[in-house]
């Protein structure tokens, strides 16, 4: 089984769509918690990171359940923009970066 | 600034070659990284340097070699390239255990 592990996809939906991804981890030390968006043949680049309290930005909602070590992120009213692979990305547990481990990503098609 | 620099974007190479992917940042970080992404797979770490004159292992660095040649540049070498080693490559830097910033990465064939 994975470490992190995400819903395989590829999501389709139509302009305007509410559409939510889920993401698990298998190690209860996981200390932080966050989604990177990544373009077509480009770098990943940091979406948000994933707060115990849950935390929004925009259209964007990210919640994590610590208990069920599962994460999830909420995109509102989808744009023709928000077409990306999303990565999910634990930190296993320490304060270095060398313990990032990346789920292998969500596609997200939005369609006009 | 320019973030995290790679060089070169594109290569072919023929199996036993060798080779050295170049990466900078100009943030000042003192961790930097070397990943690899395979379809299907997440990225996995093959190295990383935790602050200037430190280099270790992550998940998979059998066949290649690291150099931290200073704050801002970490090289990876391919010393015998295998088909099994084409992938795209990414430097990252970060701040410790935050955001790490990506470079725009290198697309490796082995043949």
């Amino acid at each position: 089984r994975k470490e992190v592990e995400q819903d395989p996809g590829p999501f389709n939906v139509p302009e305007g769509a509410t559409v939510a991804f889920n993401c698990t981890y298998s190690n209860s030390a996981s200390q932080s918690f966050f989604w990177y968006r990544q373009d077509c043949r480009k770098e990943p680049k940091l979406l948000m990171s994933v707060y115990s309290s849950g935390n929004e930005d925009g259209r964007f909602t990210a919640q994590l359940n610590r208990a069920s070590q599962y994460i999830s992120l909420l995109i509102r009213d989808s744009k023709l923009s928000d077409s990306a692979t999303y990565l999910c990305v634990v930190n296993r547990g320490s304060n270095y970066g060398q313990n990032f481990v990346f789920g292998p990503g969500t596609r997200l098609s939005v369609l006009p | 600034n320019a973030g995290v620099t790679q060089t070169p974007k594109f290569q072919v190479l023929k199996t036993g070659q060798s080779m050295t992917l170049q990466c900078a940042q100009d943030m000042n970080h003192n961790s930097m990284y070397w990943y690899r992404q395979d379809p299907g797979m997440g990225l996995r770490l093959i190295y990383y340097s935790a602050s200037e004159g430190t280099t270790d292992k992550g998940e998979v660095p059998n066949g290649y070699n690291v150099s931290r040649l200073n704050k801002r540049e970490f090289s990876l070498r391919l010393e015998s390239a295998a088909p099994s080693q084409t992938s795209v490559y990414f430097c990252a830097s970060s701040v410790r255990g935050d955001e790490q910033f990506f470079g725009p990465g290198t697309r490796l064939t082995v043949l």
